[in-house]
């Protein structure tokens, strides 16, 4: 069964901070991992990630993916209010269920 | 449409009675999923859409949830005999990526309330 763990669960920073949030993964024919953020109802795409190493960048938001220890981390670099969600990880893996495989999410609170 | 659709946005109900929930996906796309999402809780996959193929159930949790997909465009998920535990948020997703999943679009979400 494909497993996600992130952590922390949740996070209170003030406003300038930079976080780390953490996703570990257990997948069968991993295929690929996504970050979403959801700030009130629907989660909205951050970014796909397939290969280990390399570095994706959307403005002060970044994520990488090891694919030999099975972590991924999102950055967010001067943090805003507006970044204040739900920051979901989810894997894609070729076994199994179709559909990703969700984990708890990260509750981020920034404070002003 | 220009995003996924889904209706309704709010559902109270009493426990025993069934319920319906729509999903309208974005035009094109021919991957369509439910998720279920619990208070606190990550998003949980109950069933998956691709095309005219069979549909993958594995992920209902009971017999009393059904899903169909018309056309190959709106479905529809049916809870039958609701119970407290079955409320939630239900949340529609809809891929253009065949086979696999990528980049899912979300809806907004129906919120079930079972009293």
């Amino acid at each position: 069964e494909d497993k996600v763990v992130q952590s922390p669960l949740s996070l209170v920073v003030h406003e300038g901070d930079t976080v780390t949030l953490n996703c570990s993964y257990e997948v069968t024919n991993f295929r690929s991992l996504l970050w979403y953020k959801q700030e009130k109802k629907a989660p909205t795409f951050l970014f796909m990630l397939t290969s280990s190493g390399i570095e994706k960048k959307s403005g002060r938001l970044s994520s990488i993916l090891d694919k030999k220890e099975l972590f991924s981390i999102l950055n967010i670099t001067a943090t805003q209010t507006g970044d204040s969600a739900v920051y979901l990880c989810a894997v894609e893996g070729g076994g199994g269920a179709d559909g990703l495989t969700f984990g708890k999410g990260t509750h981020l609170i920034i404070q002003p | 449409g220009a995003g996924v659709s889904q209706s309704p946005s709010n559902k109270v109900t009493e426990k025993g009675k069934d319920v319906e929930l729509r999903c309208d996906p974005i035009s094109g796309h021919t991957a369509l999923y439910w998720y279920r999402q619990s208070l606190g809780q990550g998003l949980e996959f109950l069933i998956y859409f691709q095309g005219n193929s069979a549909p993958d159930k594995s992920g209902l949790p009971s017999d009393r949830f059904s899903a169909e997909r018309t056309g190959g465009s709106v479905s529809t998920l049916t809870i039958q005999r609701t119970q407290q535990e079955d409320s939630a948020v239900y949340l529609c997703a809809s891929s253009q990526r065949g086979g696999r999943t990528g980049e899912l679009f979300f809806g907004e979400g129906s919120r079930l309330t079972v009293l």
